[in-house]
């Protein structure tokens, strides 16, 4: 079965600063990896995916994703993060036929003036 | 503007009491998905539908329904047998196709009287 590990719940960082989320998967063949992002109270939007090819895919709001098969990882980062970017941060696998995705626990961001 | 609308906002229900959350998508998807979401958590998904007239069950469909009797649209109904259904509830639509992300509606927050 596959599974997605955020192993950091919550991260505080100034802004200004870099910022790298964590994001671990656990899925038998090639994996298809998103990453969400939620204000509160709202629904999620996606920031960018990868299935194939260039394993650094970029996305929406300056923010990138770096997908490491060797180990199992799909990191987001951000090189100057902004207050605005302050939310909850969700990464996620879907099944080969597309339908199952699959969430980790998210990652609450936090940016300090 | 092509979205996904979820209504209400905001949902109160007493003991013993079904209530049904909409949710509306004009952006001609074929799959709708539910999810539920409790503090701290990931995403869960209730059920799932690919065509109209058709749905599966998710990992949590105990205490649930739903319907699809038109392609845009995809209501869950929470009955009485869901003995604890305080929660914020997703509903998210995407067009056929492995790549094809979900997107994601603004959410009903449901709590009991």
């Amino acid at each position: 079965a596959q599974s997605v590990t955020q192993p950091d719940i919550h991260i505080t960082v100034s802004e200004g600063a870099s910022l790298e989320l964590r994001c671990n998967y656990s899925y038998g063949a090639t994996p298809y990896l998103f990453w969400y992002v939620q204000s509160p109270g709202q629904g999620l939007q996606l920031l960018l995916k990868y299935f194939s090819g260039d394993t650094l895919v970029q996305g929406i709001k300056g923010f990138e994703a770096e997908f490491k098969r060797s180990q199992s990882s799909f990191n987001l980062r951000k090189p100057s993060v902004h207050w605005s970017d302050a939310a909850e941060y969700f990464c996620a696998v879907v099944d080969n036929a597309g339908n199952m995705l699959t969430f980790g626990g998210g990652t609450r961001l936090m940016v300090k003036p | 503007d092509g979205g996904i609308t979820q209504s209400p906002k905001y949902l109160f229900r007493k003991e013993g009491q079904n209530v049904t959350l909409s949710c509306e998508q004009n952006l001609n998807h074929d799959a709708m998905y539910w999810y539920r979401q409790d503090p701290g958590q990931g995403l869960r998904l209730i059920y799932y539908s690919q065509i109209v007239n058709d749905f599966q069950k998710g990992d949590i469909a105990e205490g649930y329904s739903v319907s699809r009797e038109k392609k845009e649209s995809f209501p869950l109904t929470v009955t009485s047998a869901q003995k604890n259904p305080t929660a914020f509830y997703l509903c998210a639509s995407r067009q056929t196709g492995v790549a094809q992300p979900q997107h994601f509606g603004d959410g009903t927050r449901l709590s009991i009287l």
